[in-house]
């Protein structure tokens, strides 16, 4: 079955960097897309960035702009979020997510229809 | 980016009744927009695509209407597995804000 398989947990301190992974399997790896989604304790599902697995190419939201980058592994059907200068505001659970394409004659339509289980960082000095 | 913003933030209902949930786009986004249902500790479920498209399993109480800027989430008789919080997400090739949620809880 189709599965997402996340990292473990890290605590990290402000200005580290952490590098989150994400294995696919179950599904031709190079025909999804992928978003990393983030949420904070007690907040709401903030978008990062996609990965596009088949070129590499990427996108991220401006917030993160500066400070993620998203890479992938096309032998070992892999996805990594790395998130640098890390402040304590970063302190949330990280998930990565499929992207789903339907298309008709017209456009394409997105929605993500699997998540990972998500991995939590914290930052804490 | 494009944002979301979502109406109410919170919103009280007892079991049975309708619920609608808005979603505002800062530009038009077509139907480019996706429902999701999220419980605690627990990924979001998709409910609707393409703005009014139900997944597949997911109960004919809840339906999306809408294009452009201004979107709808209606659960038409509130079941107590229902609450929950509920995002909305504009998705396109490069991009997949999401609002900033409602969370449903029981009167």
């Amino acid at each position: 079955q189709v599965q997402l398989v996340q990292s473990g947990a890290e605590v990290k301190k402000p200005g580290a960097s952490v590098k989150v992974s994400c294995k696919a399997s179950g599904y031709t790896f190079t025909s999804y897309y992928m978003h990393w989604v983030r949420q904070a304790p007690g907040q709401g599902l903030e978008w990062m960035g996609i990965i596009i697995p088949s070129g590499g190419r990427t996108s991220y939201a401006q917030k993160f702009q500066d400070r993620v980058t998203m890479t992938r592994d096309t032998s070992t059907s892999t996805v990594y979020m790395e998130l640098s200068s890390l402040r304590s505001e970063d302190t949330a659970v990280y998930y990565c997510a499929r992207v789903r394409t339907v298309s008709t004659s017209a456009t394409k339509y997105y929605y993500v229809d699997v998540w990972g289980k998500g991995t939590t960082v914290t930052v804490s000095s | 980016d494009i944002q979301l913003t979502q109406s109410p933030s919170f919103l009280s209902a007892s079991v049975g009744d309708r619920v609608t949930i808005t979603c505002r786009a800062s530009q038009g986004i077509s139907s480019y927009l996706a429902w999701y249902q999220q419980k605690p500790g627990k990924a979001p479920k998709l409910l609707i695509y393409a703005a009014s498209t139900l997944q597949s399993g997911v109960p004919s109480r809840f339906s999306g209407s809408g294009s452009g800027t201004e979107f709808t989430l209606t659960i038409t008789s509130l079941q107590p597995e229902d609450f929950a919080t509920y995002y909305c997400q504009q998705l396109n090739s490069y991009s997949g804000t999401f609002g900033g949620g409602t969370k449903v809880e029981i009167k």
